[in-house]
Parts: structure tokens; sequence; C-alpha cells
């Protein structure tokens, strides 16, 4: 499978623990995108990378999200202390080109 | 960033009947995209558009774009209960980052 890959598909855990998700972006993709989805809602801009730069994050954002992408290819999410209003769908997804999008499977995260 | 307006939230249809979603914007865009998301999976690419009054069409699906690059519209002809899903606008300014909208759900009755 060529698309664009995550893990675990789903992540339960007890508020207060660390989690990391990982994305594995269509192989000549140099943009990377995270991205959070609650039910009902459109996909939440989380940050952004062009290679291994993180070019862009949301402010939104609190400081126990953090991600990165060394050497330019797959990407991390840390999520630092869980809390319930973390639980949702955590999207990733690649780009050969400004705007153009693929949108992997995702990782379903349950705060208890 | 840019925020976008989507509506209907929900619309149902008869199966034959057509639908159509309305992106608008307070602000010009450089480009909208529109993605489709089926009931538990992921949003999927489905066109974008960045000329002013841009008309492009893929088989029954015919997406516009307003002469003010504000307001953009997906129409679907003759519904199928194959088109059930979640139709997302995504806006861009001057960033490469999309805002999403808050999508409309389509439901087909057979």
């Amino acid at each position: 499978d060529t698309g664009v890959s995550q893990d675990p598909r789903h992540k339960i855990t007890k508020r207060g623990q660390n989690v990391t998700f990982r994305c594995d972006p269509i192989s000549e993709h140099n943009r990377l995108y995270w991205y959070r989805q609650t039910l009902g809602q459109g996909p939440e801009f989380l940050t952004y990378f062009q290679n291994e730069a993180q070019l862009e994050k949301s402010r939104l954002l609190s400081d126990r999200f953090s991600a990165e992408r060394p050497k330019g290819s797959f990407s991390t999410l840390e999520i630092q202390r869980t809390e319930q209003g973390d639980s949702a769908m955590y999207l990733c997804a690649s780009s050969p080109l400004p705007n153009e999008q693929f949108f992997g499977p995702g990782t379903r995260l349950t705060v208890l | 960033g840019q925020q976008v307006m989507q509506i209907p939230q929900y619309q149902h249809v008869q199966e034959g009947e057509d639908f159509t979603t309305y992106c608008n914007s307070s602000t010009t865009l450089s480009n909208i995209q529109w993605y489709k998301q089926r009931p538990g999976g992921h949003p999927v690419f489905l066109i974008q558009l960045v000329k002013s009054g841009e008309v492009k069409k893929q088989k029954r699906l015919t997406f516009q774009f307003g002469e003010a690059k504000k307001n953009s519209s997906l129409h679907i002809t003759a519904t199928q209960t194959t088109d059930v899903g979640t139709y997302f606008c995504a806006a861009a300014g001057g960033s490469y980052i999309p805002t999403f909208g808050r999508g409309t759900s389509l439901i087909v009755h057979p």
C-alpha cells in the first residue's frame, strides 16, 4: 500500500499519561500535516512540516503537544499529560504540492 | 486563518434527487478544495479550484468558485447511495494551511 499510514489506529489511555502517534507519508511527498477531528467537525489544523522543518503550528496547540519529522520522512505527534478533552481522531496528511492533501486513516485517541 | 461557513449541516435526499452544499468566506480566498469523508473513513481529496468563476465537473459532481473568490458550491446531480458521506470545503488564504468547514452530511434514502 503506497498511501499514508498511521499507527496505532486506536489508543486508549488514562488521563495524565503520555501518548505518541506515528505517521508515514507517501514517500515522495515533502509536506506533512497533522489535524485533529472531533465528531461533527471538520479537521482542525495542528501543525505542518515541509521536509524536516516544522513551518507552522496552530496557536490553539498547547505546549503539551509536540511533533517531529526527523530526516523529512515519517513524523511523530506526542501528547504529554493527556486530558479527556484530547480525545479525538488525529489525522495525518501528506502533499506533493501546496494544498492537495492525502489523508491517512487516523489514530483514534480515547482518554479515560 | 480563514473562517469558512458551510451550509447546510445535514441534507436528507431521496435517491435520484439533486444535492448542493455551499461554502462561504468573509475574505478573499486564494483557492478552495473539496473533500469527501465516508462514515468511519478519512477525508478524500476531490478537487481544487483556483480561478475566479471557475467551474469544474467530475461525472455527476459540479464544483464552482465564486467570481469574488469568497464562496464555492458543490452540486451533485441525481444522487446515489454511494454519495453518502460528509462533504468538506477547505479554504486557503495566503498560506498553505487550509481551513476546513464543518462539513455537510449527505444522507441518501433509497
